[in-house]
């Protein structure tokens, strides 16, 4: 079981290029989030789906795209880098949104804005 | 809004010692309480939970209970080990406002332990 997959490991993009980051999951899980994590501030919820094709904003979804046409995929969207999103991005599912629901995150992508 | 506060770190400690990394929130509801370990290159991993107050998560070795008169979620290990340097998270889901919090979780800002031999 693979659980929680994200491409690339690693990207350096220079600054106005777009990307996306990938996301997939193999325990059939509903709700799927993206996080972004800074120094010294912990993660951020980014953007969160509860289901396919329902999709929502979380604390810090500026400069940030996602779409969820299917249960498994949940890709995150950059539309023009900039410096200030240079960060460790982490995918994470959980069965369901309920709040006690622990999550389960990847490994997470390591991108560099120059 | 909902916030979750960690002792400040890192936290350097030798084998066989004993841990308390401190956790404390505010939430607008009645939330559910996680801790969580980041180990080197890795993503976080889910180390142990508690929905209700007085409520103990544990998990190798590790414990942590739910104080709703405190708003606190200390995390104690009695016996640390090399293989338990991490970065340990404190975090909540909280039911929110509007009766659902859509699986949002809320992070403190970490805590970098190590430990030598």
């Amino acid at each position: 079981n693979a659980g929680v997959t994200q491409t690339p490991k690693f990207q350096v993009l220079k600054t106005g290029q777009s990307m996306t980051l990938q996301c997939a999951q193999d325990m059939n899980h509903e709700y799927m989030s993206w996080y972004r994590q800074d120094p010294g501030m912990g993660l951020r919820l980014i953007h969160y789906s509860v289901g396919a094709g329902i999709t929502d904003q979380g604390e810090v979804p500026n400069g940030y795209n996602v779409s969820r046409s299917t249960t498994e995929d949940f890709p995150l969207r950059l539309l023009s880098a900039a410096p200030s999103q240079t960060s460790v991005y982490f995918c994470a599912s959980s069965y369901s949104y309920k709040i006690d629901q622990p999550q389960h995150f990847g490994d997470g992508t390591r991108l560099s804005i120059l | 809004g909902d916030s979750v506060t960690q002792m400040e770190g890192p936290v350097t400690l030798s084998e066989e010692a004993f841990l308390t990394i401190n956790c404390t929130y505010t939430a607008t509801g009645y939330p559910s309480l996680f801790w969580y370990v980041q180990y080197p290159g890795e993503g976080l991993q889910l180390l142990l939970k508690a929905t209700k107050a007085d409520d103990k998560g544990s998990n190798k070795g590790f414990e942590a209970t739910y104080r709703k008169e405190t708003t606190s979620f200390h995390l104690e290990k009695g016996s640390v080990q090399v293989s338990d340097s991490a970065v340990y998270f404190c975090a909540l889901s909280d039911r929110g406002a509007g009766g659902t919090s859509y699986g949002k979780l809320t992070f403190g800002q970490g805590t970098i332990l190590t430990v030598h031999p």
